[in-house]
């Protein structure tokens, strides 16, 4: 399977922002969106948005439309989530996922994953 | 609470079979694809579109589809499946995406 790399474990304080990459092998996007996804400690994925690079176009889950920025540098194939006004239930492992669909967009999945990248809010 | 359901915990007998179901309105008009983690791991891709697999995933996986429902059976199960299983897909307004809410399965 493709890997994707993320960076690495961060701690914030409440109300803070954060930043995470994404950088796709071969440093190319393709024609393939990238997807972010989180998990709480001991909680199930939940999607929170993604970026179709070569589109440019970005869509938000819409519990987090406001405060998730996700962005894409085609020029060296990284990938962004930006998280503001972070709170202590925002402490997770934020994953990213390369996004394919066919079909007319009939079938979507995740078929390779980052490693996992733990934000941790604290006081 | 998620578009797509699924039973919290199932549990089966080594080597016999078990099916993990998603329900959701959108299933009569996207398929699902399922993903299988293991603690501390990322989750892998095990199914997507109507019955695929990704390479490396055992042909003992296999999924199908029945109206608003998403099935992912496992026949013969083994030790080394035991794992969280979520399901995924579109919601109902077909834009944004969402999961299931994992299924836990122990294999006795």
């Amino acid at each position: 399977q493709v890997q994707l790399v993320q960076s690495g474990a961060e701690v914030k304080k409440p109300g803070s922002s954060v930043k995470v990459s994404c950088k796709a092998p071969g440093g190319t996007f393709s024609n393939y969106g990238i997807s972010w996804v989180r998990q709480a400690p001991g909680q199930g994925l939940e999607w929170m948005g993604r970026v179709i690079p070569i589109l440019d176009v970005a869509n938000y889950a819409q519990q987090f439309q406001g405060r998730v920025t996700i962005t894409a540098d085609k020029s060296t194939g990284t990938a962004y989530l930006e998280f503001n006004s972070l709170r202590s239930e925002d402490t997770a492992v934020y994953f990213c996922a390369r996004d394919l669909e066919y079909s007319n967009s009939a079938v979507q999945f995740f078929d390779s994953w980052g490693q996992g990248t733990l934000v941790t809010v604290s006081s | 609470s998620s578009e797509l359901t699924q039973d919290p915990a199932v549990s089966v007998a080594l080597g016999q079979t078990v099916r993990i179901t998603c329900q959701g309105d959108s299933l009569r008009r996207y398929y699902a694809s399922w993903y299988r983690q293991k603690p501390g791991q990322a989750p892998v891709l095990v199914i997507y579109g109507k019955n695929n697999r990704p390479s490396g995933i055992p042909d003992r996986f296999s999924g199908s589809n029945s109206g608003n429902t998403a099935s992912l059976t496992i026949t013969g199960a083994q030790a080394e499946d035991e794992a969280d299983y979520y399901c995924n897909s579109r919601d109902s307004s077909g834009y944004h995406l969402v999961f299931g809410g994992g299924t836990k399965l122990t294999v006795l």
